[in-house]
């Protein structure tokens, strides 16, 4: 079975230019995660998707990041303009439904991407 | 809110050493546990869970079990190898309100082990 795919796996810009990234879940999860890693920290989540529509994007800055689950299935994540500070590790993850609450349902992640912002 | 607290690493230790690390954590009702491992140049990969109190999560030779009255899960290993040296995060999955299932991490614990 096919992991979580994510790209790229790195890349860097320049502060106020915009960049996307792209996942692409295990075939069949309805739940769909993006977290942002910073260096010596633990992930923390950005935004939730089950199938198509938001359930969580309570901590996405939305003034500079966006996001989309076209068709529930691919995923992709934009920071437009990015600062400084969005230099990060950004990890997508999967798992079949947020159904089952508590932790039941396995998250799968991605390699990630990393973010460098100059 | 929820939060997930892990000691201060970084770790080093001698192969065969005996590993612990500890994780204590805030949550409102009955959230499930987990250990992730992250290997150099690897995406994040669930060690173990455990989904109620008194539950012991187990794999690879790791073991953690779930304390509610100390709130707390510490991971355990009897003999680490050099191929455990990697990253550990400690989270959280809370079972009600509107968390829908999201994890919230601690900030992880760098671990070296040494021949």
């Amino acid at each position: 079975e096919a992991g979580v795919a994510q790209s790229p796996r790195y890349k860097i810009i320049e502060k106020r230019q915009s960049v996307a990234f792209w996942c692409n879940p295990i075939s069949g999860h309805a739940t769909l995660y993006w977290y942002q890693q910073i260096l010596g920290q633990g992930p923390k989540l950005l935004i939730q998707f089950q199938n198509n529509g938001v359930v969580d994007d309570s901590q996405l800055p939305k003034d500079r990041f966006s996001a989309e689950r076209l068709k529930g299935v691919d995923s992709t994540l934009k920071i437009q303009p990015a600062k400084l500070e969005d230099s990060a590790v950004y990890l997508c993850a999967s798992s079949l439904t947020q159904i089952l609450a508590g932790g039941r349902n396995e998250q799968f992640f991605g390699p990630g991407t990393r973010l460098t912002v100059l | 809110g929820n939060s997930v607290t892990q000691m201060e690493g970084p770790v080093t230790l001698s192969e065969e050493a005996f590993l612990t690390i500890n994780c204590t954590y805030t949550a409102t009702g009955y959230p499930s546990l987990f250990w992730y491992v992250q290997y150099p140049g690897e995406g994040l990969q669930l060690l173990l869970k455990a989904t109620k109190a008194d539950d012991k999560g187990s794999n690879k030779g790791f073991e953690a079990t779930y304390r509610k009255e100390t709130t707390s899960f510490h991971l355990e290993k009897g003999s680490v190898q050099v191929s455990d040296s990697a990253v550990y995060f400690c989270a959280l999955s809370d079972a009600g309100g509107t968390s829908y299932g999201k994890l919230t991490f601690g900030q992880g614990t760098i671990l070296t082990v040494h021949p």
